[in-house]
Parts: C-alpha cells; structure tokens; sequence
C-alpha cells in the first residue's frame, strides 16, 4: 500500500487561507469516506483534527475543515494562526481493511 | 482525561526481539479496538496494527506482517505489540492509538516509546 500524496510544504500569511492536499486511488480515499487528518507539532504525539472526511472532533477550532473530491481530500485552515505551523497528516481506510497515511505536509506560518 | 502511555522501547540488534505495552486509562478500555503507529525519526507516519475490542480480530501492515504481533489483556486495560527478527527500517518511534472500530479514525494517541534498531 503506498502513501497517500501530500504536498511537501504548504505557507501562509496569519490569516490567510491554506489548503492541504491528500491524493490517492479508487482503493483509499476514492472508496471510503473514511479520511481523517492530523496536526503534530515538534516532539508531540499526532492530534486528530478532522474525521470521515468533514467532521470536526470536540474542541477543534472550525477553522480546520475537511472536503474530498473523486481520489483527493484536502484540509482547509482558515484565518491561519501562529499555531498552527505543524505538520500534518492525512490518513484513510483501505479496500485492504488497512489504514494508509499520507507524505506529510509542513504547514509554515510566514 | 483518555491518558496513552507507552513503554517497553530500547536499543537492540538486528534479529532482536521486543515487547512494547501501553497503558490505557480515562475511557472503557474493552469498549474499543486500538492500534499502533510507527514514525520512523524526522519521517512520516505509517500503521502498524489493529486490534478489535475483543482480541479476536487483528490486522497488520505488510511491513511488520509474521514479525509482529499485537495483543490485549482488557482486565489490565493494556495494549501491547510483540516485535520479533526486528530490522534497522523497524527503527521508530511507536505510537498506541485508542480507535473505536476498524476504519474510524485514532482519536487519542500515548506519547510514543523509541525503538531503535542498530547493530
């Protein structure tokens, strides 16, 4: 099962919007609405952030949210903060009855 | 408070052997299936695990497939993984995830435990 493609790295101005791109096949993320996504900061343990494609966990800032379009999900952050520099994740169910994880996105507040 | 705490990591030979435990307190630990997730070293994240609340279901990554094996003891709320014939690429941090069932997300993870795996 190969990773999911993220983009390497993703910048923005406090405020601006980002979005963060998650592709894969008819076998991932195309077949399932199973993507969540994932904020980890430096030495932390990964953060769930976005859950079966849009849903936001308790105490996530609706500033995070989640679409997804044939074989591509993306995480959206609006009105971009100083704290949401991370790295971030996305992950989906497989026809494999497996979880795939994507490359990873560094998110850099400019 | 859902608290996650690995132990067990260390440094190790090739061939080596390994048993890793997570602790799991803040939640009906039997009420749900958990999983482990590695990250090797400034790299990303990949799956390890999964175990169903039971025990009786488990799946694993290709990559750790007939080496790894992971397990419960739900009247001690605690996850393990046995890792055996371990390799350097088995090098990484690993992560214990609460997950409620096969393909939902891991809504809490632990702080990780390092496996290193060096000759």
């Amino acid at each position: 099962q190969s990773a999911l493609t993220q983009p390497a790295s993703v910048s923005g101005s406090p405020g601006q919007s980002i979005t963060i791109s998650c592709t894969g096949t008819s076998s991932d993320v195309g077949g399932y609405n199973y993507v969540s996504w994932y904020q980890q900061h430096p030495g932390k343990a990964p953060k769930l952030m976005i859950y079966d494609v849009s849903n936001r966990p308790s105490g996530v800032s609706n500033r995070f949210s989640g679409s997804k379009s044939d074989n591509t999900a993306s995480l959206t952050i609006s009105g971009l903060q100083a704290e949401d520099e991370a790295d971030y994740y996305c992950s989906s169910y497989t026809s494999s009855s497996t979880y795939v994880f994507g490359t990873g996105t560094k998110v850099t507040v400019l | 408070e859902v608290q996650l705490v690995e132990s067990g990591g260390g440094v190790l030979r090739p061939g080596g052997s390994l048993r890793l435990s997570c602790a799991a307190s803040g939640f009906t630990f039997a009420d749900y299936g958990m999983s482990w997730v590695r990250q090797a070293p400034g790299k990303g994240l990949e799956w390890v695990s999964y175990i169903d609340w039971s025990g009786g279901s488990t799946i694993y990554a290709d990559s750790v497939k007939g080496r790894f094996t992971i397990s419960r003891d739900n009247a001690k709320n605690s996850l393990y993984l046995q890792m055996n014939s371990l390799r350097a690429e088995d090098t990484a941090f690993y992560y214990c995830a609460k997950v409620r069932w096969l393909a939902q997300p891991f809504d809490y993870w632990g702080q990780g435990t390092l496996v290193t795996v060096s000759s």
